[in-house]
């Protein structure tokens, strides 16, 4: 059954610090993998996508990685800002055409000063 | 500015009060559907259109109903809406022309069935 795994479920930490988020997918065929950031009360934003051929990828302060080897993927978020709070959802895609996305449930994350 | 509209934001109704949520979208997508939210749950795809009078099913179709008549537009439509259809539901769109395009996504309904 195609699934995909986030970890933790929520988290809390101080503003300028660094955490990681993870998502482990066990989905096949796989085409990608995309963050995307959902702020309280709005619909998610993509943050970025990840395919098979890449490793890592930066958004500014957002990197992410994919290792297709062992189905896992992590966003690190650098220097945490107030507004970085929001849940964080991993999205695979098993087609091309986008058609056919298995959602994570998404950390939730909170920032405080 | 490019972006997927719904409404309402919020709605609050009854058991078995027909009701339609309305999307539209203002970038030409090809691809709209709609997800409900729920707590623990994630995101859950209830339908879905690849381009006009085209529709499917997602995970989630029962007790929804959609129609594509037009391209922007995309509504979601509760002929007899139940308490467990309370829920927070987003709708999205994407280009599938563009390889690998992101979906866009409302800012969401919140609907409440008492």
């Amino acid at each position: 059954k195609n699934q995909v795994e986030q970890s933790p479920q929520s988290l809390i930490i101080l503003e300028g610090k660094n955490c990681t988020l993870q998502c482990n997918y066990t989905v096949s065929p796989f085409s990608n993998l995309r963050w995307y950031k959902q702020d309280t009360g709005r619909g998610p934003v993509s943050l970025t996508i990840m395919t098979f051929s890449e490793n890592t990828k930066s958004n500014g302060r957002y990197t992410a990685t994919l290792d297709a080897d062992t189905k896992q993927s992590s966003l690190h978020i650098t220097a945490s800002q107030l507004s970085d709070s929001a849940s964080y959802i991993c999205v695979v895609s098993v087609n091309q055409a986008g058609t056919a996305l298995i959602f994570g449930k998404g950390t939730t994350l909170s920032v405080s000063s | 500015e490019a972006q997927v509209t719904q409404n309402p934001r919020y709605l609050i109704t009854v058991t078995g009060k027909k009701l339609t949520v309305t999307c539209s979208q203002n970038m030409n997508h090809e691809y709209m559907s709609w997800y409900r939210q729920d707590p623990g749950l994630g995101l859950r795809q209830i339908y879905y259109s690849m381009n006009v009078e085209v529709t499917d099913k997602g995970d989630v179709p029962e007790g929804y109903k959609v129609s594509r008549k037009e391209k922007r537009n995309f509504p979601l439509i509760l002929e007899s809406p139940s308490p467990n259809q309370t829920s927070l539901y987003f709708c999205a769109s994407r280009g599938v022309r563009t390889y690998n395009s992101p979906l866009h996504f409302g800012n969401g309904t919140r609907l409440t069935v008492t």
